[in-house]
């Protein structure tokens, strides 16, 4: 089936600046999107989702960006801290992928001081 | 419970042995996943629950996998002769029964095959 993939395995900032984590999916019937966080040894944790009727949403310090032209999805973390070190996947679903949400392969943060 | 709860949260096994794994989902969610995810990799989907419907096994990597879940409540992941190739970490979620919803994860059951 189709996949979602990430552009960067890994991405090291300075606490303090913002990141911008990007993901390219191919499944253009996709209609809901979600990042998610893992720190080591724990499970995935929500962080962010959009619909596929908006291009953007903001939470707290997380902007998540949606491109259909393109089938782009980016994250984006205002004043990165120590704290947000952790693997994000992307993942996509939707009723063609019989509600299951498929996952990136993800991408290592590392926030140095 | 507050969240799913797997258990146990790390199983040693031989090679050949059979293992199961449980998933106590959140109390009220009707959809139930199972990922698999070896070091350093993504997350490999297995199978899927929806309340009463059929489940979604397409994720299966052999018919050494099966999962069983009564009604809307726990799940039970099974492996049946085991490989050193299953060793990864299984992680269950959970999500209410609407499309498009957050899922919801436990944190997981490491399996090492010796």
């Amino acid at each position: 089936g189709e996949s979602v993939g990430l552009h960067l395995p890994t991405l090291s900032v300075q606490e303090g600046d913002n990141s911008i984590i990007n993901c390219a999916y191919s499944n253009s019937a996709s209609d809901y999107f979600i990042w998610y966080k893992q720190e080591s040894g724990k499970g995935p944790q929500f962080i962010i989702d959009i619909r596929s009727n908006m291009d953007k949403r903001q939470g707290q310090r997380v902007t998540v960006l949606l491109n259909k032209t393109v089938k782009h999805l980016s994250l984006q973390i205002a004043a990165t801290q120590p704290g947000d070190s952790a693997v994000y996947f992307c993942a996509e679903g939707g009723s063609n992928s019989g509600y299951a949400l498929n996952f990136g392969k993800g991408t290592s943060l590392l926030v140095t001081p | 419970g507050a969240g799913v709860s797997q258990s146990p949260s790390n199983k040693v096994t031989e090679k050949g042995k059979d293992v199961e794994l449980r998933c106590d989902p959140i109390s009220g969610h009707t959809a139930l996943y199972w990922y698999r995810q070896r070091l350093g990799q993504g997350l490999e989907f297995l199978i899927y629950f929806q309340g009463n419907s059929a489940p979604d096994k397409s994720g299966l990597p052999s018919d050494r996998f099966s999962a069983e879940r009564t009604g809307e409540s726990v799940s039970t992941l099974t492996i049946q002769r085991t490989q050193q190739e299953d060793s990864a970490v299984y992680l269950c979620a959970s999500s209410l029964r609407r499309l498009n919803t957050e899922a919801f994860f436990g944190q997981g059951t490491r399996l090492t095959v010796v």
